[in-house]
């Protein structure tokens, strides 16, 4: 199972908006509504932050949100905040049975 | 409040065995799907190996199928995770993950602190 495919590094200012995608196959992001976005700071374990694409866990900021678009998933961040560096990881459902994980994002907040 | 605590993470020798496992508390085990993810030294994330609540539907990546192998104890809340014919490449901190769903894995919603196992000569 091969990784989704994330941008390797995206930056923003402080209270921008930046997007983040996840790209797949119709066997993962594009056939289902199992995408899920996870925060991981320097030497932490990840945070989830949204689950089945569009879900924010309690306790998430209403800054993140989820999309998708066939076999393209995507994560927004509005109006940035110094907080928010961090990489970023998409997971999805694969037909298979298993999970796979995307090859992470790192976001620079400038 | 949910908790993993991993533990048994350590040094080994290429060819070696190493058993990993979590304690959990805070959540009805049994009603959840587990899995272990590891990291490997400034790399991503990679899902090794899942485990429904009941224990009966078990799924591994192809990169450990036959090698690796994961169980759990409902009894004691434990998950472990037997790894045999160690590799260098399996050198990476290992995470206990709790699925939101109880018969398969589809997303992560707590995660242990994490343990790092090392294969080197």
């Amino acid at each position: 199972q091969s990784a989704l495919t994330q941008p390797a590094s995206v930056s923003g200012s402080p209270g921008q908006s930046i997007t983040i995608s996840c790209t797949g196959t119709s066997s993962d992001v594009g056939g289902y509504n199992h995408v899920s976005w996870y925060q991981q700071h320097p030497g932490k374990a990840p945070k989830l932050m949204i689950y089945d694409v569009t879900n924010r866990p309690s306790g998430v900021s209403n800054r993140f949100s989820g999309s998708k678009s066939g076999n393209t998933a995507s994560l927004t961040i509005s109006g940035l905040q110094a907080e928010d560096e961090a990489d970023y990881y998409c997971s999805s459902y694969v037909i298979s049975d298993t999970l796979v994980f995307g090859g992470g994002t790192r976001l620079t907040v400038l | 409040e949910v908790q993993l605590l991993e533990s048994g993470g350590g040094s080994v020798q290429p060819g070696g065995s190493l058993r990993l496992s979590c304690a959990a508390s805070g959540f009805t085990f049994s009603n959840y799907a587990m899995s272990w993810v590891r990291q490997a030294p400034g790399k991503g994330l990679e899902w090794v190996s899942g485990i429904s609540g009941s224990g009966g539907n078990i799924l591994s990546a192809d990169s450990v199928k036959g090698r690796f192998t994961i169980s759990r104890d409902n009894s004691k809340n434990t998950l472990d995770l037997q790894m045999n014919s160690l590799r260098a490449e399996d050198t990476a901190v290992y995470y206990c993950a709790k699925d939101r769903t109880t018969s398969t894995v589809t997303s992560v919603d707590y995660w242990g602190q994490g343990t790092l196992v090392t294969v080197s000569s």
